[in-house]
């Protein structure tokens, strides 16, 4: 089925562990984007990547790093995990940049603790 | 700076019918996008508002006064499976991001009751 795959759906890690969060689309979209989404707040822009070799932050980019290592894959790194970054992360991707009523297609998320 | 406002809960019974409202302010304004998820599962885009007035998609429409800063989504004819958090959404316009980012409100979850 087309749309957004995310690996793995369920992680713990140990506080200074790291990891590699994988997302794929096959929808031959040009923007990819990481969101978290905590209790209470909504979604919040982590890293997006308007096209395949560009990145830019978002809102909440500290303690994380992104690849956009080809049209269809955007990997979200965390090098030091921090209890503050348990948090359910979503992949998501859009068909361009400037057509917003196309919206989001979101990955199924990955649940992430920090212990 | 850029935020949303939306109630964090509504409740209503099956067969009636729900407004979830949606307040917003950002540097500019490119359309406001309501996205449904179900607990456990991923958002899913419902619908998109560029331009004034309402737009209709099956039981959900959605609704947008660009010089209120407002709009509102609206469920009709409700059923059990409506039950989700509803979120809205504007593309941040500001000139330090390209215009790339999109900013979620908080959420409103549904509780449709038999």
């Amino acid at each position: 089925n087309a749309g957004v795959t995310q690996t793995p759906k369920f992680q713990v890690l140990k506080t200074g562990q790291s990891m590699t969060l994988q997302c794929a689309q096959d929808m031959n979209h040009n923007s990819m984007y990481w969101y978290r989404q905590d209790p209470g707040m909504g979604l919040r822009l982590i890293y997006y990547s308007a096209s395949e070799g560009t990145t830019d932050k978002g809102e909440v980019p500290n303690g994380y790093n992104v690849s956009r290592l080809n049209k269809r894959e955007f990997s979200l790194r965390l090098e030091s995990a921090a209890p503050s970054q348990t948090s359910v992360y979503f992949c998501a991707s859009r068909r361009d940049r400037g057509l917003e009523g196309y919206g989001y297609t979101f990955g199924s998320g990955t649940r992430l603790t920090v212990v | 700076g850029q935020s949303l406002e939306q109630p964090s809960e509504v409740t209503a019974v099956e067969g009636a019918i729900v407004q979830i409202n949606c307040t917003y302010q950002t540097s500019g304004f490119y359309g406001l996008s309501w996205y449904q998820q179900h607990d456990g599962g991923a958002p899913t885009f419902l619908s998109y508002n560029a331009l004034d007035g309402l737009e209709e998609t099956g039981r959900f429409s959605s609704f947008l006064s660009r010089s209120d800063s407002y709009g509102y989504l609206l469920l009709q004819e409700l059923q059990m499976k409506d039950s989700a958090s509803y979120f809205c959404a504007v593309r941040d316009g500001g000139l330090n991001t390209g215009g790339f980012k999109t900013i979620f409100g908080a959420g409103t979850r549904l509780f449709v009751k038999a």
